[in-house]
């Protein structure tokens, strides 16, 4: 059954102190990760798509990682406005659904 | 701004009521989607249509209800709902299911709650 797990479920940062977040997966046949940005009552805004081991996606202050067996969302220099709940959902070979992980909800205080 | 649009925002339903939520997209995607989000949960799949077709129900009870008039709209009705049915309630859209570079893009939710 594919799996998808993310650590830490909560993190705190101060604003500056930049951090990984980690989307572990047990997928067959990967055929790509997603990240997202959640804001409280919002719908999940996309960020990146990583489709290989070693590939890298960067936007702004974060940069996303992927090896065979996981996925890292850095976040350097984070500021309050970085403050959401991040998610990762992996995609399987074949037209099976996107497997969610439960996110990992970032707070970054001034 | 989300590129797909979700109406209403907000929906309060007795459990008697019948009531619709609606979910319109304009970038020519082909794969539409209802996601149920409980609080500090992920989203659960619901149902999934491809090219105006139903292609996947996740054992959703009858009392919901998809429709998909365009590759453009997607509908959901809602029939004697319970309580437990409360939740925000996601429609995404993606240029087809299971193919590479095909993103889902979610809407802002209808808030829904069931009394």
């Amino acid at each position: 059954e594919d799996q998808v797990t993310q650590s830490p479920e909560a993190l705190r940062l101060q604003e500056g102190e930049s951090s990984s977040l980690n989307c572990s997966y047990t997928v067959s046949g990967l055929r790509g990760l997603f990240w997202y940005r959640q804001d409280p009552g919002k719908g999940p805004e996309f960020l990146f798509t990583l489709y290989s081991a070693g590939e890298e996606k960067e936007k702004e202050r974060l940069k996303a990682t992927l090896t065979k067996k996981e996925s890292f969302l850095h976040i350097t220099a984070p500021k309050p406005e970085d403050s959401a709940t991040y998610l990762c959902a992996v995609q399987a070979a074949g037209n099976t659904p996107l497997v969610f992980g439960k996110g990992t909800r970032l707070s970054v205080i001034a | 701004d989300t590129e797909v649009t979700q109406t209403p925002k907000h929906l309060v339903m007795g459990m008697t009521n019948k009531k619709s939520l609606k979910c319109e997209q304009h970038m020519g995607h082909r794969a539409m989607y209802w996601y149920k989000q409980k609080a500090k949960k992920p989203p659960e799949l619901m149902f999934v249509y491809s090219y105006e077709k139903l292609s996947i129900n996740e054992s959703v009870p009858s009392r919901f209800s998809p429709e998909c008039p365009n590759s453009s709209l997607l509908n959901l009705h809602l029939h004697a709902l319970q309580p437990e049915d409360s939740a925000l309630y996601l429609c995404a859209s993606s240029r087809n299911t299971g193919g590479l570079n095909s993103p889902l893009h979610f809407g802002n939710g209808t808030r829904l709650t069931v009394t």
